[in-house]
């Protein structure tokens, strides 16, 4: 197993354009986690997938933003009319159930940059 | 509410010496996890170590040793012997039984200078 991938590694758009990121975790990972992190801060919780079911929201997580995980594997993360607050490092982790406390492995990052 | 609070931003060493990095943390659960990440330059969070709210108990891992202490909700992290490759931002992160899918909660992070 390669760990927790995702896709693309940066991204450069304009202001109010929609962008989509994807994350692949672990394989036998159950749960699917969205951190933001800016520059110069620790990683800020986002959502969190148990399976397919979305079971959590960060109020970090406005109305542009909606997260996906089809069928219980990857997700996706999208970013509808992008603001320049929006630019920072999205960070997908993943994790087993059934362990209490159990460590959330990270993947490289997306790293956004709103123009 | 949970919160984790590293006060010291950057701290700056020559290779061989031991750094200390401290970590404050609050929460109101009972029971919870405790986590130390290094995030080198590629940007990539490693998990480095866990520790329960109920195990005490302090230990070493090759050149990394942590200290617990639940009276002052400190967990601190060494490095012994730094080496160049430490370099880092080292987070300290709190999950607690109660939150949600067990998010983590970062403190703001310290980076790790080692200097050859």
């Amino acid at each position: 197993d390669t760990g927790v991938s995702q896709d693309p590694r940066h991204k450069i758009t304009k202001r109010g354009q929609n962008v989509t990121f994807r994350c692949d975790p672990i394989s036998e990972h159950n749960r699917l986690y969205w951190y933001r992190q800016t520059l110069g801060q620790g990683p800020e919780f986002l959502t969190y997938f148990q399976n397919e079911a979305q079971l959590e929201k960060s109020r970090l997580l406005s109305d542009r933003f909606s997260a996906e995980r089809p069928k219980g594997s990857f997700s996706t993360l999208e970013i509808q009319r992008t603001e320049q607050g929006d630019s920072a490092m999205y960070l997908c982790a993943s994790s087993l159930t059934g362990t209490q406390g159990s460590e959330q492995f990270f993947g490289p990052g997306t790293r956004l940059t709103v123009l | 509410a949970q919160k984790v609070t590293q006060a010291q931003t950057e701290i700056s060493v020559v290779e061989k010496e031991d750094v200390t990095l401290d970590c404050v943390y609050e929460t109101r659960d009972t029971t919870y996890y405790l986590f130390w990440y290094k995030q080198p330059p590629s940007g990539e969070l490693v998990f480095l170590i866990r520790r329960n709210s109920f195990d005490e108990q302090n230990e070493i891992s090759g050149r990394y040793s942590w200290n617990f202490q639940k009276s002052t909700s400190s967990f601190n992290f060494t490095i012994t012997a730094s080496q160049v490759v430490d370099s880092a931002v080292y987070f300290c992160a709190l999950s607690g039984i109660k939150a949600a899918g067990n998010k983590l909660t970062f403190g703001g992070g310290t980076r790790v200078l080692v200097k050859p």
